[in-house]
């Protein structure tokens, strides 16, 4: 059974760009989750999507936004980037909402020139 | 809003000794799970516990959870090199539809033969 995937792995971008990540759920998993983990802030929560509705958001700028798609795929955006945006973005998916642990994917590594 | 504290946040260790890694957590929660991260990887799930009292065990690394304390517990029994990682304590939180994790900022452990 396939892990969760993330695209793309490593991801250089410069201030002001935008960028989206996507992330590929466990089959059969419904929930996907987005995290940020950087050194100074550990891992911080983005939002958690259940069916293609946005259901729990953290304390980010608009500037993060995302979705979900009928087959659970899930993308991420973010929209004029800023150094501080340089970090992990983890996914995560679970087999419901608020069920079992979650599994996570690889990560994106985004790094902001 | 919810804090979770992780202590020690850095633990080194001799090969063959014993240790406890501490989660403390600041309102009541459904669940809490712990995460062991390797360095350039993703989180690997330990551990879910679901109730206080509850006790799960592993190889050489045992959780506990005490719900009226908010405390849990990773005790790490006659260390070994391969548990060398960064370990996670993550609380849920639920309701309302939404669905949530806190992560500690994790603890460091080295363990040196």
């Amino acid at each position: 059974k396939a892990g969760v995937t993330q695209t793309p792995r490593y991801l250089i971008k410069t201030r002001g760009q935008q960028v989206t990540l996507s992330c590929s759920p466990i089959s059969g998993h419904r929930s996907v989750s987005w995290y940020q983990q950087t050194p100074g802030q550990g891992l911080q929560f983005l939002f958690e999507y259940f069916s293609e509705t946005q259901r729990n958001k953290g304390n980010f700028p608009g500037r993060f936004s995302g979705r979900q798609f009928s087959n659970s795929r899930s993308e991420m955006n973010v929209s004029t980037l800023e150094l501080g945006d340089s970090a992990l973005y983890l996914c995560a998916s679970s087999l419901e909402q608020g069920g079992q642990p979650q599994h996570f994917g690889d990560g994106t590594r985004l790094s902001i020139l | 809003e919810l804090k979770v504290e992780q202590n020690p946040l850095f633990l080194s260790m001799q090969e063959g000794k014993n240790y406890t890694i501490y989660c403390n957590y600041s309102t009541t929660s459904d669940r809490l799970y712990w995460y062991r991260q390797d360095p350039g990887k993703s989180l690997e799930s330990l551990f879910v516990l679901l109730s206080n009292g509850a006790v799960k065990q592993e190889g050489r690394l045992m959780a506990s959870l005490d719900t009226k304390a908010r405390l849990s517990t990773l005790h790490i029994t006659a260390a070994v090199h391969d548990l060398s990682a960064t370990y996670f304590c993550a609380v849920c939180h639920s309701g309302a539809g939404s669905y949530q994790l806190t992560f500690g900022k994790g603890t460091k452990l080295s363990v040196i033969p």
